[in-house]
């Protein structure tokens, strides 16, 4: 099972924007980050914790820390606005239950 | 180019049957598990199935096992999920999604197809 907080947050441009996501056992690294925009097939941002996907912006990163995940936005912008999830894989695969980042 | 492409989805009554495909294409198709994701409208994901490259291993959420089937044909580089006994719970968009792995992230997405289980 995958907690994942807050289920939505309130942010600006150019705002440090922080998600995270605690597993219920272990998951070694195996934890992957995804952007959604509605209508639109989920993007893969960052896999096995903190590796960043080919031709996502370095601004996104990802680490952890035991069981727990974050994922955080340095300087968010415009085109950042959007539902992240968090998934394991380590086991099958489940989901986290999604952050909306919305404009302040 | 790099692609999947879902089919198949659309509006069946509760109990019934339907049969989604996911044509691959610009990969290397043999060398990726597959993966079905479905999400609920207003919802969340939710990941529904897995297939590694031979299909000789598969995988299941509870809330389908037993319903639903998941298979591939790498001849015709396409994965289908057979879904039988449908309820209303089942309605969401599918996506087919590209897996790297047993243990790896989805990095390639199609499109998604609308499944509705309604009479």
């Amino acid at each position: 099972q995958m907690t994942q907080s807050p289920s939505s947050l309130s942010a600006s441009v150019g705002d440090r924007v922080t998600i995270t996501c605690r597993a219920s056992q272990t998951i070694i690294s195996y934890l992957n980050w995804y952007q959604q925009k509605p209508g639109k097939a989920p993007r893969l941002l960052i896999h096995t914790a903190s590796t960043l996907q080919s031709g996502v912006p370095s601004r996104f990163s990802g680490s952890r820390s035991g069981t727990d995940f974050t994922l955080t936005i340095s300087s968010l912008q415009p085109e950042d606005f959007a539902t992240y999830y968090c998934q394991q894989s380590y086991i099958t695969r489940t989901f986290g239950q999604g952050t909306k980042v919305e404009v302040k | 180019e790099v692609q999947l492409v879902e089919t198949g989805g659309g509006l069946v009554q509760p109990g019934g049957s339907l049969r989604l495909s996911c044509a691959a294409s610009g990969f290397t198709f043999t060398d990726f598990w597959m993966s079905w994701v479905r999400q609920a409208p207003g919802k969340g994901l939710e990941w529904v199935a897995n297939i590694n490259q031979d299909g000789s291993d598969k995988y299941y959420v509870d809330s389908v096992r037993g319903r639903f089937t998941i298979s591939r044909d790498n001849g015709q580089t396409s994965v289908s999920l057979q879904m039988n006994s449908l309820r209303g719970d089942d309605t969401a968009v599918y996506f087919c999604t590209r897996d790297g792995g047993t243990l790896s992230a989805a990095d390639l997405w199609g499109q998604g197809t609308l499944v509705t289980v309604s009479s």
